[in-house]
């Protein structure tokens, strides 16, 4: 089936703990972008990349990183979580001008 | 600067009657525009896009959008809004200059709840 598989669902920590957020997608995507998803807010872009070892900032950066060393994977870390990075994560993909497929979620809570 | 506007937080009908959320948009060029719902504990599922073409769209599930450049606007549709039919509604535009989804812009959302 295919899909975009994030891990965990749910995460809560603590402010300074450093975390990484996984996804993977098994289609073969060239692109693939994180997401986070604040009431009244909609969706803000925090990173993309349209290649394996290319990746660019999105709307919100601050405070994540990426990395792009396989095309199946785009891990998003937060170095440094702080309670403002609360909110809840979607990785997606896509190839071309096809649709994006996202993943189901991740919620996290910093305290 | 480019934006999205979803004018209402939340709209509500009665199953069988037809629905409407509504998107207005703020983006330079032709942009590319698209509506994705989400189900509780759910990422966004892709519902339809315009790119060019006939105004009026059809996607899935049965609901359908109107493209008005005029306007800047691209209102989802559907006849005969169904109970199942509850969920997050986003729409997003792409601006065309950048050549496809390295800038997708979502509205904050709009919440349907259909009433038995």
């Amino acid at each position: 089936e295919a899909q975009v598989t994030q891990n965990p669902r749910y995460l809560i920590t603590v402010t300074g703990k450093k975390l990484t957020v996984t996804c993977s997608q098994n289609m073969n995507h060239e692109y693939m972008s994180w997401y986070r998803q604040d009431p009244g807010l909609g969706l803000r872009q925090i990173y993309y990349s349209m290649n394996v070892e290319v990746t660019d900032k999105g709307d919100v950066p601050e405070g994540y990183k990426v990395s792009r060393k396989e095309k199946r994977n785009f891990p998003l870390i937060l170095e440094s979580p702080s309670p403002n990075q609360t909110s809840l994560y979607f990785c997606a993909s896509a190839r071309g001008n096809s649709p994006l497929h996202f993943g189901n979620g991740t919620r996290l809570t910093v305290t | 600067a480019q934006s999205v506007a979803q004018p209402e937080d939340q709209v509500n009908v009665a199953e069988g009657n037809p629905l409407t959320v509504k998107c207005t948009y703020s983006v330079s060029g032709n942009p590319y525009l698209f509506w994705y719902v989400q189900y509780p504990n759910r990422g966004l599922q892709f519902l339809l896009k315009y790119i060019t073409g006939d105004n009026l769209v059809k996607g899935s599930y049965g609901f359908e959008a109107e493209f008005n450049k005029s306007q800047t606007s691209f209102h989802l549709k559907k006849p005969s809004a169904l109970v199942s039919d509850s969920a997050l509604y986003f729409c997003a535009v792409s601006p065309f200059f950048s050549g496809g989804y390295n800038k997708l812009i979502f509205g904050a959302g709009t919440r349907l709840a259909v009433h038995p």
